[in-house]
Order: structure tokens, then C-alpha cells, then sequence
């Protein structure tokens, strides 16, 4: 069965764009979820969607959004682009409440 | 809310020794624990989990260890390998969300 994947795997921005990553579950899988990774903070819950709609949220502002499609996949977008935005970030998938398999992550550099 | 510490950020061992990686929680109520191990340009890659009505669960190579008096787990690493060397994480999760709060990570050094 094929992992979690994510696209773009690299993506360089300036400040104040926007940008949006993708990820496509494990086939079966409806609950998706994101993580932003950075060295400073470790890894933080973003959100969390489940048969496309919004069923946690971390502690993150507005500008960070997402979406999930009745396939399950999930795109995540963040606005008005920010330094501190620049990290690594995850998707994971999981079946129902159970354990999250994590994509390679995409990793934002914001210039 | 919860958080979750682990003891050492940085553990050096010999090939062929056994590592014991630790961690620490905060909310009593966390009733699910996951390990993760992450290399270098990859996503956390799950190893093992162990819920809230178990001490102890193995694996392939690999143990984990539930204290819930002291709020404390750990994972034990056989015969550790090259293949080994990580940065290993610890997370814990409550009220059936399974949206787990993460450590910060212990790297896990193997030299051979």
C-alpha cells in the first residue's frame, strides 16, 4: 500500500506570498492531519480534517487554512507569508482515531 | 494542556548496545503513546505505541515501557544498529482524539 505523499517536496517563497501544499492520504485513510516542524518549536499541530470536514485545530492563526476533498486528499495554505513560516511541513493520515503515518513533508523556505 | 519532554536531546551508543530513549508527560488524562523515529530528510516514521491499560508492549527489536504513577515512558532499542541513528520522539494523546502532542525529540547517535 502506498505511504503518505506530499507535494511540492521543496518550495521557496518571498514574504507576503501565499502558498499551498498538498498531501493524498494512504488509500482508506479519511482522517488527515498537519504538523509544522521547525528546529526552535518541534513539531506543532496545525489541524486535523476528517471526511472533509475540520474536526481539530491547533493553535496557529488564520493565515494558516485547510481543506480536505471527498477522495480524502488535503491541501493546506498559508497567506501573507511570514520568516518565521519557513519550516518542514507534515501530513499524516490515519484510518479513523488511530495511528498517524506521517508523509516526507514539504519544506518551506520563505526569503 | 499536555506536553511532553523527553530526558536527553542527544544519546551516543556503541553498535551492538541497547539504547533506552526517555520520556516524560504532563496530563494524567493521556491514555495513548506513540514513539516515532525520524531521519534526516524524512517524515516520523511510527515504531511503536502502547495505550493507557498496558505497562509494557515489544516489538520487533524495540520495547516500550509505561509508567503511568510517574508519567513516564520509554523505549528500548536491542542490539541498536547504525540503521538506528534517529532523532526519536515520543507523543502522547488523551479523550480518544489521537491528536498526539509530540516531545522534542532525543537524536540517537550509533557509532559502529
Amino acid at each position: 500500500k502506498a505511504g503518505v505523499t506530499q507535494t511540492p517536496r521543496y518550495l521557496i517563497k518571498t514574504r507576503g506570498q501565499q502558498v499551498t501544499l498538498s498531501c493524498s492520504p494512504i488509500s482508506g485513510h479519511r482522517s488527515v492531519s498537519w504538523y509544522q516542524q521547525t528546529p526552535g518549536q518541534g513539531l506543532q499541530f496545525l489541524f486535523e480534517y476528517f471526511s472533509e470536514t475540520q474536526r481539530n485545530k491547533g493553535n496557529f492563526p488564520g493565515r494558516f487554512s485547510g481543506r480536505q476533498f471527498s477522495n480524502s486528499r488535503s491541501e493546506m495554505n498559508v497567506s501573507t507569508l511570514e520568516l518565521g513560516d519557513s519550516a518542514l511541513y507534515l501530513c499524516a493520515s490515519s484510518h479513523r482515531a488511530d495511528t498517524q503515518y506521517f508523509g516526507p513533508g514539504t519544506r518551506l523556505t520563505v526569503l | 494542556g499536555e506536553s511532553v519532554g523527553l530526558h536527553l536531546p542527544t544519546l551516543s551508543v556503541q553498535e551492538g548496545d541497547n539504547s533506552i530513549i526517555n520520556c516524560a508527560y504532563s496530563n494524567s488524562a493521556s491514555d495513548y503513546f506513540i514513539w516515532y523515529k525520524q531521519e534526516s530528510g524524512k517524515g516520523p516514521q511510527f515504531i511503536i505505541d502502547i495505550r493507557s491499560n498496558m505497562d509494557k508492549r515489544q516489538g520487533q527489536r524495540v520495547t516500550v515501557l509505561l509508567n503511568k504513577t510517574v508519567k513516564h515512558l520509554s523505549l528500548q532499542i536491542a542490539a541498536t544498529q547504525p540503521g538506528d541513528s534517529a532523532v526519536y520522539f515520543c507523543a502522547a494523546a488523551s479523550g480518544g482524539s489521537y491528536i498526539p502532542t509530540f516531545g522534542r525529540g532525543t537524536s540517537l547517535i550509533v557509532h559502529p
